[in-house]
Order: structure tokens, then C-alpha cells, then sequence
């Protein structure tokens, strides 16, 4: 079975700052990976996915993730964060086996300030 | 290309009483599937749909959920009779295959059971 943890909740950073979103996942198969976003009333939207190659993988909105497979991690970053990145980030994993079954980790929040 | 559509997007209940949700998937997406997303955790899934059939209700709780793909199309999911613990966003996605990888999620239905 697999497992996320986001390890932060909240994440609060100032405008044009960097910003990094922590995940660590469990699996004893391989897996595929995501990072979805949510805004304030709204469904969830696919930001980027590592399912495999390259493990640095590159979203929409200027986001970035490296698959580390030894530490286990799929962090996400971003360069320059922006007030519209506020939102409900949330890491997901699924079997590259069972892909139907995708696991969410319980979100970050991430809270930009002027 | 219009996107999932779900209603209503707020439900206050009391308990012990009986509510429908009823999603309407993007046009052409065979899989359908449905997640209850607590408030401070990560959205679980429910059941999922290919077309009209059912791949996996495995953490349905089938006593007082029920949940139905008539024609393959659109989908409602019930509650009776309501526990608070039902309180939640309930998230409808579809996907053109089987893979979360395509999945596309609507604004979700806000549950509150008092």
C-alpha cells in the first residue's frame, strides 16, 4: 500500500520569495506522482505529475518537482511565488501497478503575503 | 470544452435525513469518479466508474452511501441516512481512461450535517 505525508500544514512566505512544499511517500512498488492544487472553492487542478524519466518535472504555473528516489520525496518548488499562488496544495501517489487508486496527502497551505 | 459539472454546491442536512449529489463528467470521459475530502485531509476516494460499471467501491461505506452511473453518463451519489462525520466537500472527477493521470475535478458539492 502507499502513503503520503506532507509534513508541512501551513507554509506563509512573502511575495516574490521562494518556496518549497515538502512530500514523502511510502510504497514498496514503484509509483507515479502528482501534485495537485486547490483554490478556495474549487476542485482540484493537476499542477505536474512524475510518472517516469526525467526527475526534475515541470508544472504549470512556474512550479517544479524532483522525484528523489532514495529519500523517498517529490518536493515541489517554485523560483518567485506571486498573492495568486495562495491555495491548498496537496501531493498525491499512485501504483505505476493500480494507477486507478490515487492517495492524497492531507495538503499544504500555502499563504502568500504583500 | 465545458468542464464537470456538479450541484448543489452547498448542502446543510440534519441528521439522519437523506441527501443526493449529482455530477454531470466532462463529455466523452468513461471513467467517473467520486471523493469525499474532509476538512483538514486529503480527498479519499469513494467509488469509481468505467462507463456505466463499477471498478472499485471498496471504501464506500455501503450501509448509508449509494451511488449510481446510469447510461454511462452522469452520476449521483446518495447519503441516508446523514451522520455528522458525513460533513465534507464531495469531489466529482472524470477522465477519458483509466489512469488518474487525465483526471479533471469539478468545484465539489460542500456537505454540512447538523
Amino acid at each position: 500500500a502507499q502513503s503520503v505525508t506532507q509534513l508541512d500544514s501551513q507554509v506563509p512566505v512573502f511575495e516574490e520569495a521562494p518556496v518549497e512544499l515538502r512530500c514523502n511517500y511510502s510504497s514498496s512498488v514503484s509509483v507515479y506522482l502528482f501534485w495537485y492544487v486547490q483554490y478556495p472553492n474549487q476542485g482540484l487542478q493537476l499542477l505536474l505529475k512524475y510518472l517516469s524519466g526525467s526527475t526534475l518535472v515541470k508544472g504549470i504555473n512556474g512550479f517544479e518537482a524532483e522525484f528523489n528516489k532514495s529519500q523517498t520525496s517529490f518536493h515541489l518548488r517554485k523560483p518567485s511565488v506571486h498573492i495568486s499562488d495562495t491555495a491548498e496544495y496537496f501531493c498525491a501517489v499512485s501504483s505505476s501497478y493500480n494507477t486507478d487508486k490515487l492517495i492524497f496527502g492531507t495538503g499544504t497551505r500555502l499563504q502568500v503575503f504583500p | 470544452e465545458a468542464g464537470v459539472a456538479q450541484s448543489p454546491r452547498y448542502k446543510i442536512i440534519e441528521k439522519r435525513q437523506s441527501v443526493a449529489f449529482w455530477c454531470n463528467p466532462i463529455s466523452g470521459h468513461a471513467t467517473l469518479y467520486w471523493y469525499q475530502q474532509i476538512l483538514g485531509q486529503g480527498p479519499k476516494l469513494l467509488i469509481q466508474f468505467q462507463n456505466n460499471g463499477v471498478v472499485d467501491d471498496s471504501q464506500l461505506p455501503k450501509d448509508r452511501f449509494s451511488a449510481e452511473r446510469l447510461k454511462g453518463v452522469d452520476s449521483t451519489l446518495k447519503i441516508q441516512p446523514a451522520k455528522l462525520e458525513d460533513s465534507a466537500v464531495y469531489l466529482c472527477a472524470s477522465s477519458t481512461d483509466s489512469t488518474h493521470t487525465e483526471a479533471f475535478f469539478g468545484q465539489g458539492t460542500r456537505l454540512t450535517v447538523v
